[in-house]
């Protein structure tokens, strides 16, 4: 079946500029994660949802971070006056529930110049 | 708060030789461990976890032992192929439920 779909898979922006990111989960799946990735890094968690409230957010770096998941299904991660800094690869996930496995997309790769 | 420190890479071997990827990991109650795997173009995909402590788990002929005395989940394979040329990450979750990652480790296998 369809896995977690990202777009764009890649995004080059100026600094300063507003960019969104969309996260398209497995139907059925209603936690979903954002995590970032740095070169040779780990990802680092960002967000997660449970249905459509945020129920932990405190891996979001700063209030330029934002991330809404309207009808508990889409996903999107908002980051406004991109710095050099936020230039990384953001993977979304998504699972049954709290409790299972995550799956994960290949991830949008964010460039800013 | 939660914390997972991996062997650095990158890691080369030739084929058919024996792996470890050393994994250490700080946490406080009962978390799970786990190893996910980034072939090159894809997205991480799960190898394999373990849920409580003396667990194995495997997959691919990859195997993983909980330690909770040495608060370790290390990987082992006993024979690797040049299509497990990848990145390999450690990770745990924890009562938080979002999954903590190490930093990864790079393996390369060389025919």
């Amino acid at each position: 079946g369809a896995g977690v779909s990202q777009t764009p898979s890649n995004k080059v922006t100026e600094k300063g500029k507003y960019v969104e990111l969309r996260c398209d989960p497995i139907s059925g799946h209603t936690a979903l994660y954002w995590y970032r990735q740095s070169l040779g890094q780990g990802p680092e968690f960002l967000i997660y949802f449970q249905g459509t409230g945020a129920a932990d957010d405190s891996g979001l770096p700063n209030d330029r971070f934002f991330a809404v998941r309207p009808e508990g299904s889409v996903s999107t991660l908002k980051i406004q006056r991109t710095e050099r800094g936020d230039s990384a690869v953001y993977l979304c996930a998504s699972s049954v529930d709290r409790n299972s496995p995550l799956h994960f997309g290949n991830g949008t790769r964010l460039t800013v110049t | 708060g939660d914390s997972v420190t991996q062997m650095e890479g990158p890691v080369t071997l030739s084929e058919e030789a024996f792996l470890t990827i050393n994994c250490t990991y700080t946490a406080t109650g009962y978390p799970s461990l786990f190893w996910y795997v980034q072939y090159p173009g894809e997205g991480l995909q799960l190898l394999l976890k373990a849920t409580k402590a003396d667990d194995k788990g495997s997959n691919k002929g990859f195997e993983a032992t909980y330690r909770k005395e040495t608060t370790s989940f290390h990987l082992e394979k006993g024979s690797v192929q040049v299509s497990d040329s990848a990145v390999y990450f450690c990770a745990l979750r924890g009562s938080a439920r979002q999954l903590t990652f190490g930093s990864g480790t790079q393996l390369t296998v060389l025919p």
